[in-house]
């Protein structure tokens, strides 16, 4: 039972360039989140998914886009990085009723 | 909009004292969820404790205790017998319900140090 994994730990981007921050989870949880963390901040909900087929903005959304591919599975994609957009990424899980959203490990993502 | 604010940068606390981290919270909803995460310096988030705003008594998860006074929308945590492994970024964060997912609004957090 490995929980929340994310892929990869670590990333250099130079400005515009693309990626995908992929996140598993293995808990048959239904929701799943993506928040960021910037130096001396908490965790900020870029998007989140309620279930399979449905995906929402949280508070800072923009220059991010999501896909909910399967229950398991919920991608966070930079169509354009920026400077900007570096951070730590967190993806995280929960099941309906639960009081706790289960984190991974973070990607910790430099754009250049 | 809901909010969350810690006001103590950073702590320091001898090893086996009790400390209390602070936070306050401001919502008009009338149910929400009061969580604490423990982040150490490798990054993970780990959960701590959680209150719900219904719970008539404060949550106690072993050495730590969530001081729930819901009338000046406080949900400070308590951390009794210190360890130099609780030295962390500490976050509190509020859930937001919508429907079957569960947002989280998280404060700046606080960094404690245990000192000897």
């Amino acid at each position: 039972n490995a929980g929340v994994t994310q892929t990869p730990k670590f990333q250099v981007l130079k400005t515009g360039q693309s990626m995908t921050l992929q996140c598993a989870q293995d808990m048959n949880h239904n929701s799943m989140y993506w928040y960021r963390q910037d130096p001396g901040m908490g965790l900020r909900l870029i998007y989140y998914s309620a279930s399979e087929g449905t995906t929402d903005k949280g508070e800072v959304p923009n220059g991010y886009n999501v896909s909910r591919l399967n229950k398991r599975e919920f991608s966070l994609r930079l169509e354009s990085a920026a400077p900007s957009q570096t951070s730590v990424y967190f993806c995280a899980s929960s099941g309906t009723g639960d009081n706790e959203q289960f984190f991974g490990p973070g990607t910790r993502l430099t754009v250049l | 909009a809901q909010k969350i604010t810690q006001t103590q940068p950073g702590m320091f606390v001898q090893e086996k004292e009790a400390v209390t981290l602070d936070c306050t919270y401001d919502t008009s909803d009338p149910s929400y969820g009061l969580f604490w995460y423990k982040q150490p310096s490798s990054g993970e988030m780990i959960f701590l404790i959680y209150q719900g705003s219904y719970d008539q008594q404060n949550a106690t998860e072993g050495r730590y205790s969530l001081n729930f006074q819901k009338a000046r929308k406080s949900a400070n945590l308590v951390i009794s017998a210190s360890q130099l492994g609780d030295s962390a970024m500490y976050f509190c964060a509020m859930r937001e319900d919508t429907g079957t997912a569960s947002k989280l609004t998280f404060g700046t957090g606080t960094r404690l140090q245990v000192t000897l």
